[in-house]
């Protein structure tokens, strides 16, 4: 079965710990992206990455970091920086559009991980 | 600065009724519009995706309609179902970004 997974679904992290999230796409996606969710809010975009070892800061990355090193993986890590990171997170994948950079086509996302901080 | 916003927040009606969602953006320089479905507690999936050069898009029971020049969409469902209960996002690719900009969603409750 083609699709992206994420890992745990429930996290709990103590104040001061770091974290990592783990995202797996077998979509031959070229394209990864996370986002969060926090109630009454819509998707804010963290870090993106249009292909291995490059990734781009989104709107709210401070306190976050990400690595590319596969193209089927894109690991988020919740650093003790971030001050409130209690949230859904979701990752998502597309294939790379032809206008811009940007990819034009859908993006698949995974089922989430939900941090919460003790 | 590009904002989407979605009215109404939340929606509850009867199994069988036609209803429309609404969708608006402030920068109609977008590559493309999508509506998402999301349930409680999961991810996001797909509906419909709209280019900037179309006017509307089907699928099944769903039809989604973009005007670029006024910034608008709408997400038509029709005879809806209780199985159609979830939150609907929409999301435009902004032209010369990376990015979808999200809105806050539509909470939909089709009660029997």
């Amino acid at each position: 079965d083609g699709g992206i997974t994420q890992s745990p679904k429930y996290l709990f992290r103590k104040e001061g710990q770091n974290v990592t999230l783990s995202c797996e796409q077998n979509l031959n996606h070229d394209a990864m992206y996370w986002y969060r969710q926090d109630p009454g809010q819509g998707l804010r975009l963290i870090y993106y990455s249009q292909i291995v070892n490059d990734f781009q800061k989104g709107d709210i990355a401070e306190g976050y970091s990400v690595s590319r090193e596969k193209k089927e993986s894109f690991p988020l890590t919740v650093t003790s920086a971030q001050k409130n990171p209690t949230a859904f997170y979701l990752c998502a994948s597309s294939k790379p559009g032809t206008s811009g950079g940007i990819s034009t086509d859908t993006q698949y996302f995974g089922p989430g991980t939900r941090l919460t901080v003790l | 600065k590009q904002e989407v916003t979605q009215i109404p927040a939340a929606l509850s009606v009867p199994e069988g009724e036609n209803l429309v969602l609404n969708c608006s953006f402030t920068d109609s320089a977008i590559y493309n519009l999508q509506w998402f479905r999301q349930d409680p507690g999961k991810g996001l999936t797909s509906l419909l995706l709209i280019q900037s050069s179309q006017r509307e898009q089907t699928s099944g029971r769903l039809n989604a309609s973009l005007d670029k020049s006024s910034g608008r969409s709408t997400l038509y469902i029709a005879a809806s179902q209780p199985g159609d209960s979830a939150t609907y996002l929409c999301a435009v690719a902004q032209a010369g970004t990376d990015k979808l900009i999200f809105g806050t969603g539509t909470r939909l409750q089709v009660f029997p």
